[in-house]
């Protein structure tokens, strides 16, 4: 089946540290660029980082640089992000996406995780 | 307040045709980059249902089509049913930003 799973969300006080992981199964993960897009409960998306498929091309939005850390095991399947210095407004459902090309720049998405939420709250 | 604009909500009865507009600007769908449509049904993840401005990916029905011009792009969904009521968002790329932004979304009702 093709899928993304992620794991590894739950509540963490403001300065805290969480690392997202994204399992990937049914596709050439390698042969992919991946992304990671949130969406504060209720409200719109928002894109925060992506890789691309070699790890040789890496973005984030300006709300996270500096912060959080994306990075990817190709013979793992995985992809990852490590978020540092949170803060409330970090709390959000975490989606990892599957772009459709192989280059950083994030073009579209096809495939969604179901999503893991992140609570930052003292 | 989101770099593409799109209205809160629109709403149409079953059979009927809707159209969800998105704006940008010079740096992101006036500079050419293509526009991607995605549906997010209540409690679930968002899914692909336009790329490329105009190209539906498969197992998505033809009721739903998209076009482009200038700084707007448009989602429009014809023959509506019961299952179309969910949020839409329009993404683009950003070369000011340089990264991807999407559209507030649009709540579309199914009446």
């Amino acid at each position: 089946e093709v899928q993304l799973v992620e794991s590894g969300g739950g509540w963490v006080q403001p300065g805290g540290s969480l690392r997202l992981s994204c399992s990937a199964s049914g596709f050439t993960f390698g042969d992919y660029a991946m992304h990671w897009v949130r969406q504060v409960p209720g409200k719109g998306l928002e894109w925060v980082s992506g890789i691309n498929w070699e790890s040789a091309g890496i973005r984030y939005a300006d709300s996270v640089k500096g912060r959080f850390t994306i990075s990817r095991d190709n013979a793992k399947n995985s992809l990852y992000l490590q978020m540092n210095s949170l803060r409330p407004e970090d709390t959000a459902f975490y989606y990892c996406t599957k772009d459709t090309r192989r280059e950083a720049d994030p073009y579209s998405f096809d495939l969604w995780g179901q999503g893991t939420l992140v609570t930052v709250s003292s | 307040q989101s770099v593409l604009t799109q209205p809160p909500s629109v709403s149409g009865a079953p059979g009927q045709s809707v159209t969800i507009s998105c704006t940008g600007g010079s740096s992101n769908v006036g500079a050419g980059y293509d526009v991607h449509w995605y549906q997010q049904l209540p409690g679930s993840a968002p899914r692909l249902v336009i790329y490329g401005n105009i190209n539906r990916p498969s197992g998505v029905p033809g009721r739903f089509s998209g076009s482009k011009s200038g700084t707007s792009a448009s989602l429009a969904i014809s023959g509506l049913q019961a299952e179309d009521e969910a949020d839409y968002y329009c993404q683009s790329y950003d070369n000011r930003l340089g990264g991807s932004v999407f559209g507030g979304g649009t709540q579309l009702t199914v009446l």
